[in-house]
Formats: structure tokens, C-alpha cells, sequence
């Protein structure tokens, strides 16, 4: 069966500090995969996702950046943090069909200071 | 422009009571029809619908999609406090997936 697992679960981190959120996937080859953030009353925004190695597309401009070194590992990065990244990060599967079914990664809850 | 519209935003039901959530939906070459129940963590899937006036049910939840009218509905029967969640519906065609800001409801014993 197939996992998803995020490291770490909860983070803070002072502003200015860099950041790295990793995401990795068991059980599946070839996913595509996505980056989430959910800021307090607030819904879920896309931030990246990834249909491959390498192939990383940024639906907002941000602070931040992904990247996808290997199939089934992608990862959240930022060089200095802004206050308003804060927020409860989800890192997403689904089969290389968008539209399909996305299964959530238990999250990272980041504040920044 | 592709959006996903939710309602009601929030509601407070007791419980035994049966609810109905909403989602209206304009996504461009539509595909598919997504409801998630998020709780304090990341959301769990409950039904990806494609076909219009399917029904399709697991235990006490049961969703439907109008392809013609643009919509789906979530039911709840019998609701239980452990249902208090915000229930998220999301619309996608082969190129993206647009999220509904949720319903939050809470079930009061």
C-alpha cells in the first residue's frame, strides 16, 4: 500500500532563517506530487506541484521554491523566511493524472518568529 | 474563471440530525468531483464522483453529482459528533484542481 510521510511534523523557526520541508512517498512510482499551504481561516492553496523529476510548476509567486531530486521525495525550501509563511503545510499524491484522487501527507505546522 | 463554491460556510447541527453540504462548481473541461473531510490534520478522502446521478455511499455518508446543473451534494445521516469537520469539495479538470474554502460543521451531543 502506499504512504506518504512529511518531516518534520512541527517547526519554528525565527524569520530570515532558512527553511526545508521534505515529503516522501512508499508504494507508488511515477507520482505526481504537490505542495499545500493552509494559513489559519484560511483554505487550502497549491503552492508547486511535480509531474516528474525535475519538472516543478509554481501556481503562486512566493518565498518559496520546490524541488523534486528523486521520484518519490519532493521538498519545500525557502533562503529566509517571511513572518506570513507561517502555516500548515500538506505535501500530496495522486496517480499522473490531475484530476484524479490527491492523498494527503500527515502536514508540517511551521511558525515563523 | 474556474471556481468552487461551498455552502453553508459554517453550520451546527445536533446529533442524529441528517445534513446536506453543497458545491457548486464552473471548472473549465471538467473531470471530476472531489469530497475531503478535513479535521485537525491533513484531509482524508471521501469520494471522487465523474458520472452524473451516481450515487456513491460509504456507511452514513452518501454524495451525488449533477453534471448538467453543476453540483454535488454531500449527506450525512445520522450524524455523530466524531463528523465535526470542515468537509472540502474540489473540482478538477486534466490540468488543475480548484478548492471550495469548505463547510465547517460541528455536531453538538
Amino acid at each position: 500500500s502506499q504512504t506518504i510521510h512529511q518531516w518534520p511534523a512541527t517547526l519554528v523557526q525565527p524569520v530570515g532563517s532558512p527553511l526545508s520541508l521534505e515529503c516522501t512517498v512508499e508504494g507508488t512510482s511515477n507520482p505526481n506530487l504537490y505542495w499545500y499551504r493552509q494559513a489559519a481561516g484560511r483554505g487550502l492553496q497549491l503552492l508547486f506541484y511535480s509531474v516528474g523529476i525535475g519538472q516543478i510548476s509554481s501556481e503562486v509567486p512566493q518565498n518559496l521554491s520546490a524541488s523534486r531530486p528523486q521520484d518519490r521525495q519532493f521538498i519545500l525550501s525557502s533562503k529566509k523566511l517571511l513572518l506570513s509563511d507561517s502555516g500548515f503545510y500538506l505535501c500530496a499524491w495522486s496517480v499522473r493524472v490531475v484530476g484524479e484522487t490527491q492523498y494527503f501527507g500527515p502536514g508540517t505546522r511551521l511558525l515563523v518568529l | 474563471e474556474d471556481k468552487v463554491v461551498q455552502s453553508p460556510l459554517s453550520l451546527v447541527v445536533h446529533e442524529g440530525d441528517t445534513v446536506t453540504l453543497n458545491c457548486s462548481y464552473e471548472v473549465t473541461n471538467f473531470r471530476s468531483l472531489l469530497w475531503y473531510k478535513q479535521e485537525k490534520k491533513a484531509p482524508t478522502f471521501l469520494f471522487m464522483l465523474t458520472s452524473s446521478g451516481i450515487e456513491k455511499k460509504s456507511g452514513r455518508l452518501s454524495s451525488i453529482l449533477d453534471k448538467k446543473e453543476l453540483f454535488s451534494i454531500l449527506n450525512i445521516t445520522a450524524t455523530q459528533t466524531g463528523d465535526s469537520a470542515v468537509y472540502l469539495c474540489i473540482g478538477g479538470n486534466n490540468r488543475k484542481l480548484i478548492w471550495g474554502l469548505g463547510t465547517s460543521l460541528a455536531v453538538n451531543p
